[in-house]
């Protein structure tokens, strides 16, 4: 079956460094996610993307956050300049788009931890 | 924003009982969700619901979009071992735009 797949599976990174969180979406899906989930709290929804570029982001989407589709096979988060505050699962999530739209399909998840 | 309240936040379950949990909200959702979270791992979508009233099954579990579309339940029948993890509900607001607003989830925990 088909899957959204992340790398890496855990990330390590110094407060100020930038760091890229990379997924490959399921491949006829044209509807891109990315949340996160700080340590025992609910997910959080950060972008969506679609059609190359984003639709819809959150207050927590702010200008240290950019995606990009580099190619047409992975989706990235760059976080341009980590915080502490950072440190969290984050998770890519895909859709495909009509009678499906609503149905994210979630991956593992990058485990982010700056200090 | 929209905001999704889950009960109960935990729950212990014993090998062949039935559980339930519920998802409220004071806003009306257009589509409710209900994913399952096991350590480490992603939400994996369970069963997905469109109208209100709608019942619909995935297996040992069961969910329902409530008539007043502020609500949901998801039941899991016959417990194992298994389903232990953590359920969260997930709706969609059409004029939020298409963003999933997760609830604070259920704990299912084994009984010792």
């Amino acid at each position: 079956e088909p899957e959204v797949t992340q790398t890496p599976s855990h990330q390590v990174t110094q407060m100020g460094q930038e760091v890229i969180l990379r997924c490959v979406p399921i491949s006829n899906h044209l509807y891109f996610y990315w949340y996160r989930q700080i340590l025992g709290q609910k997910v959080e929804f950060l972008v969506s993307f679609y059609n190359n570029e984003i639709s819809e982001k959150s207050e927590i989407f702010d200008d240290q956050f950019s995606v990009e589709r580099p190619d047409g096979s992975n989706f990235t988060l760059k976080i341009r300049s980590t915080k502490l505050e950072d440190s969290a699962m984050y998770f890519c999530a895909s859709s495909v788009g009509g009678q499906g739209f609503y149905e994210q399909y979630f991956g593992p998840g990058t485990r982010l931890t700056v200090t | 924003g929209q905001q999704l309240n889950q009960s109960p936040q935990s729950m212990f379950i014993q090998e062949g009982e039935d559980v339930s949990m519920n998802c409220t909200s004071s806003s009306i959702f257009n589509t409710w969700l209900w994913y399952k979270q096991e350590p480490g791992e992603g939400p994996v979508l369970l069963i997905a619901l469109y109208k209100a009233g709608e019942l619909t099954s995935n297996g040992r579990l069961t969910a329902q979009f409530g008539i007043t579309r502020k609500d949901s339940f998801l039941n899991i029948s016959a417990s194992i071992p298994s389903d232990v993890g953590i359920y969260f509900c997930a709706g969609y607001v059409k004029a939020a735009g298409n963003k999933l607003t997760f609830g604070g989830g259920t704990r299912v925990l084994v009984k010792p």
